[in-house]
C-alpha cells in the first residue's frame, strides 16, 4: 500500500525566513496531495492541496510543488510569521480511496 | 454553522472499562473517519465509513468498534481489549472517500489509568 515519508520531523526557522518541508510517496497511482496544519490541542486543517495534473500551486505565502517522476512533493512557506508555528502533515491518496498521512513536522518560528 | 464536533474534549477512564467517543457532522458528508494520534506517529486510521450502515477497518482497528446508524453520527467505542488506549482521537468527514479534503473535529484526548 501507499507509504508517505516526511522530513524533517522538527524545523526551526527565524521569523521572516522561508521554511520547506519535504515528503515522498510510494504509490505511482496517487493523484491527490493535501497539506494540513495542526495547532496545539486542535484538529488538523487543510491549508493547500495539489492534484497530479499540476506541478505547482500557490496561495499567498504558501506553495506546494509536486514531482511525479521522483514521487516527491514539498511545502514552502515564505516570510514566516509566529502564527505559522504548528505541526504540518503531508498526505497522499491511496488506490483504495484512503488518505495516507506522513508523521508530521513540528515547525518553530523563532523571534 | 457547519462543521464537525467531538465530545468530550477530555475523557478519563479506568482500565477495563469501555468508553464511547462522540462524533457528529452537519456537512452532509457521506464519508466519516476515526484516526488515532500519538506523539511522533502521525495520524493512523482506525475505522472509516463510506455510507450509512457500512464501515471498514483501517490500519489499527483491533480493540475498537464503530457504528454508523445515521449519516451525521459515527461514534467510536474504545474497548477494554485495546492495549494502549491513551491517545488523542480525531474524527473527520469528507464528501466521499477518495481524493477529497477531510474536515477534522477538535479531537478527544482519552486517558486510561
Amino acid at each position: 500500500g501507499e507509504n508517505v515519508e516526511q522530513h524533517p520531523s522538527t524545523l526551526s526557522v527565524q521569523e521572516g525566513d522561508s521554511a520547506v518541508i519535504k515528503c515522498t510517496y510510494s504509490d505511482s497511482a496517487s493523484n491527490y496531495f493535501p497539506w494540513y496544519k495542526q495547532e496545539l490541542g486542535k484538529g488538523p486543517q487543510l491549508i493547500i492541496d495539489i492534484r497530479s495534473n499540476v506541478g505547482e500551486k500557490k496561495d499567498q505565502r504558501i506553495a506546494v510543488t509536486l514531482n511525479k517522476t521522483a514521487k516527491h512533493f514539498s511545502l514552502h512557506i515564505t516570510e514566516t510569521q509566529p502564527e505559522d508555528s504548528a505541526v504540518y502533515f503531508c498526505a497522499a491518496s491511496s488506490r483504495d480511496d484512503k488518505i495516507i498521512f506522513g508523521k508530521g513536522t513540528r515547525l518553530h518560528i523563532l523571534p | 454553522d457547519g462543521g464537525i464536533t467531538q465530545s468530550p474534549k477530555y475523557l478519563f477512564r479506568k482500565e477495563g472499562q469501555n468508553v464511547t467517543l462522540s462524533c457528529e457532522q452537519n456537512l452532509n458528508h457521506d464519508a466519516m473517519y476515526w484516526y488515532r494520534q500519538d506523539p511522533g506517529q502521525g495520524l493512523r486510521l482506525i475505522y472509516y465509513s463510506q455510507i450509512v450502515n457500512d464501515f471498514q477497518k483501517g490500519d489499527i482497528a483491533e480493540g475498537y468498534s464503530v457504528s454508523r446508524e445515521k449519516k451525521e453520527s459515527f461514534p467510536l467505542t474504545v474497548t477494554s481489549a485495546q492495549k494502549n488506549p491513551t491517545a488523542f482521537y480525531l474524527c473527520a468527514s469528507s464528501p466521499r472517500t477518495g481524493p477529497y479534503e477531510q474536515y477534522f473535529g477538535p479531537g478527544t484526548r482519552l486517558t486510561v489509568t
